[in-house]
């Protein structure tokens, strides 16, 4: 069964207070991995997609990272207005399995 | 709205009922989801479409129900069959549906009364 497991849960951090979200999945055959993130009562929003070990994307202070296993996105100096919660998904034949987020909170 | 617009944002439905959520696209994409959020879990596949008249069940299709008779278009119907309907509800889109990032519509959350 193809499993994305997203850690950890929650993350509390300082502003400033720079740290990396863990995305690791289970099924050989990468065909895309994908980071979202979601505010309280919204849809997701797209982030950055992967698809080779050792490809990075930016995005502000966001950057994601892959290796043949998982893929972490580091958040650089956060802000308060980062705190959201962060997907992860990887594709499957014609599909998106979703792990159960990072629930992110930046303290001023 | 980035292309995709749900209704109602807020749902109600009563016992036996069946309800049904819209979903539709402006972007002339060829593929639809519809994905079911419950607190404290990831998304869940229910159906999806990449064309036309034909739709595939995601990982939890019972008690739903979908159509496809217009591209721009992919209702989403929680039957009453369906016992634990309570939820965020979120439909995407995607260009061609091939392991492409998916563009989500704002949600509709539904509740039992």
């Amino acid at each position: 069964e193809d499993q994305v497991t997203q850690s950890p849960e929650a993350l509390r951090l300082q502003e400033g207070e720079s740290s990396s979200l863990n995305c690791s999945y289970t099924v050989s055959g990468l065909r895309g991995l994908f980071w979202y993130r979601q505010d309280p009562g919204k849809g997701p929003e797209f982030l950055f997609t992967l698809y080779s070990a050792g490809e990075e994307k930016e995005k502000e202070r966001l950057k994601a990272t892959l290796t043949k296993k998982e893929s972490f996105l580091h958040i650089t100096a956060p802000k308060p207005e980062d705190s959201a919660t962060y997907l992860c998904a990887r594709g499957i034949r014609e599909k998106l399995t979703f792990g159960t987020g990072t629930r992110l909170t930046i303290i001023p | 709205d980035g292309g995709i617009t749900q209704s109602p944002k807020y749902l109600f439905r009563k016992e036996g009922q069946n309800v049904t959520l819209s979903c539709e696209q402006n972007l002339n994409h060829d593929a639809m989801y519809w994905y079911r959020q419950d607190p404290g879990q990831g998304l869940r596949l229910i159906y999806y479409s990449q064309i036309v008249n034909d739709f595939q069940k995601g990982d939890i299709a019972e008690g739903y129900s979908v159509s496809r008779e217009k591209k721009e278009s992919f209702p989403l119907t929680v039957t009453s069959a369906q016992k634990n309907p309570t939820a965020f509800y979120l439909c995407a889109r995607s260009r061609t549906g091939a392991n492409e990032k998916l563009f989500f519509g704002s949600g509709t959350q539904l509740s039992v009364l």
